[in-house]
């Protein structure tokens, strides 16, 4: 079955230090993968996706992403982490062969930022 | 602008009563999906549908129903029979059939029992 991992309950940077949230994933073929990322009482907001092509995936708030076929991961990053970007984030991917798309999820990775 | 809206954001429920908590798209997307979350926890799925009419249940669907009469709509009944109904709630939506477009969500329900 189609999984995602998200091995870091927690990650916690320094404001303007570089970020990373990891997520492995665990899917047969060619995976499409997604990022989203949940502000407190919200929502979860699109961040950014890896579908073909370029590795390094470019995204909403100034974050990326590198898929990495032969380390079956795709870790969220960012050159200099604000305060602001506290979130809980998630990883996803939708299963193959079904017909239907469904997301499955990690389980969130929380981001903490300070100043 | 397009996009799901869920009301109410918060709602109190009494022991043995049933709730439902709305959910409307305006994205013209077929599929619809009704997942909750808990303090600290990733997303499971209750309940998803692909078409008007027709819905399937998810991972943890017992205690819960949903109706899909209209493309825009799919609200979720918590009923009496959810014995741990508290948690946040989370509606969202995506074109069926279409695994690289991913899903847009409403802001949520906060459900707590009094």
């Amino acid at each position: 079955a189609q999984s995602v991992a998200q091995p870091e309950d927690q990650v916690n940077v320094a404001e303007g230090n570089p970020l990373t949230v990891k997520c492995t994933y665990s899917v047969s073929g060619n995976p499409y993968l997604f990022w989203y990322v949940q502000y407190p009482n919200r929502g979860l907001q699109f961040l950014l996706k890896y579908i073909t092509g370029d590795n390094l995936v470019k995204g909403s708030y100034g974050f990326e992403a590198e898929f990495n076929k032969s380390q079956t991961s795709f870790h969220l990053k960012k050159p200099s982490a604000l305060v602001s970007d506290s979130a809980l984030y998630f990883c996803a991917v939708p299963p193959k062969n079904t017909g239907f798309q469904k997301l499955v999820f990690g389980t969130g990775t929380r981001l903490l930022v300070s100043p | 602008d397009g996009g799901i809206t869920q009301s109410p954001k918060y709602l109190f429920r009494k022991e043995g009563q049933n709730v439902t908590l709305s959910c409307e798209q305006n994205l013209n997307h077929d599929a619809m999906y009704w997942y909750r979350q808990d303090p600290g926890q990733g997303l499971r799925l209750i309940y998803y549908s692909q078409i008007v009419n027709d819905f399937q249940k998810g991972d943890i669907a017992e205690g819960y129903s949903v109706s899909r009469e209209k493309k825009e709509s799919f609200p979720l009944t918590v009923t009496s029979a959810q014995k741990n109904p508290t948690a946040f709630y989370l509606c969202a939506s995506s074109i069926a059939g279409r695994s690289n477009y991913g899903y847009t969500f409403g802001s949520g329900t906060r459900l707590t029992v009094v």
